[in-house]
């Protein structure tokens, strides 16, 4: 019940054009919900979040959308650029005082091409 | 502002050696956690420490094991190391969750161990 499932594996889009990353999730508690982005040989950093009384959110090129029936969320990258080329992340937790336990996906490896 | 620091960034040990890996959380941060990132997949968690007590344990044997100082940096412990104890051990902190902020986990950028 603590699994979180991420879709593609990798991704490879032209300049320009928009990045699609999906995730779902099992546990029904889960109340945080955290795309991380990840360079090689960094550690992962936060790039949107969402909770789940809320559907979309946005920020810049990048939007978060959420169906809290279908216990899924997206990640969507408009105007991808080649910089954007890294690793991602979803990732989910029940957010406590203490800090969130993430539980984070498989991850998506994203390819702009320029 | 520094960033989560770890070292080393990188080691290399042979099985059945013990490792430490140190981190120190960002100022002011008093919750420290430490993920298990294998090449290719995901971080897992392995511990939480919150004000110098461990809130959470991941699914990893008793090999592995942490502890959080009065200054709230941390150690992760691992004994009799195993070829697939072979990852990026991240550690990330956190400020305290209360109204108007998120529980972001920042992450320092890990400690790549190679066992032989």
């Amino acid at each position: 019940q603590q699994q979180v499932k991420q879709s593609p594996q990798s991704l490879i889009v032209q300049k320009g054009g928009i990045s699609i990353i999906n995730c779902a999730y099992e546990n029904t508690a889960f109340d945080y919900f955290p795309w991380y982005q990840q360079f090689p040989g960094k550690g992962p950093a936060l790039l949107i979040a969402i909770r789940p009384d809320v559907s979309e959110k946005k920020e810049g090129r990048f939007t978060i959308s959420f169906n809290k029936s279908a216990k899924q969320f997206s990640l969507h990258i408009m105007d991808s650029q080649p910089g954007d080329s890294a690793t991602y992340f979803c990732a989910a937790s029940i957010e406590e005082t203490s800090g969130s336990r993430l539980t984070f996906g498989e991850g998506t490896q994203l390819t702009v091409n320029p | 502002d520094a960033g989560v620091t770890q070292s080393p960034t990188h080691l290399i040990k042979t099985r059945g050696q013990h490792v430490t890996l140190r981190c120190s959380p960002i100022s002011g941060h008093k919750s420290v956690s430490w993920y298990q990132q294998v090449l290719g997949q995901g971080p897992q968690f392995i511990f939480q420490y919150y004000e110098k007590e461990e809130r959470g344990r991941g699914n990893f044997p008793d090999r592995f094991s942490a502890r959080q100082f009065p200054n709230y940096s941390s150690e992760l412990n691992v004994n009799a190391l195993l070829l697939g104890d072979s990852a990026l051990y991240l550690c990330a902190s956190s400020a305290p969750l209360s109204p108007g902020r998120s529980g972001e986990l920042f992450f320092g950028e890990g400690s790549r161990l190679t066992v032989l």
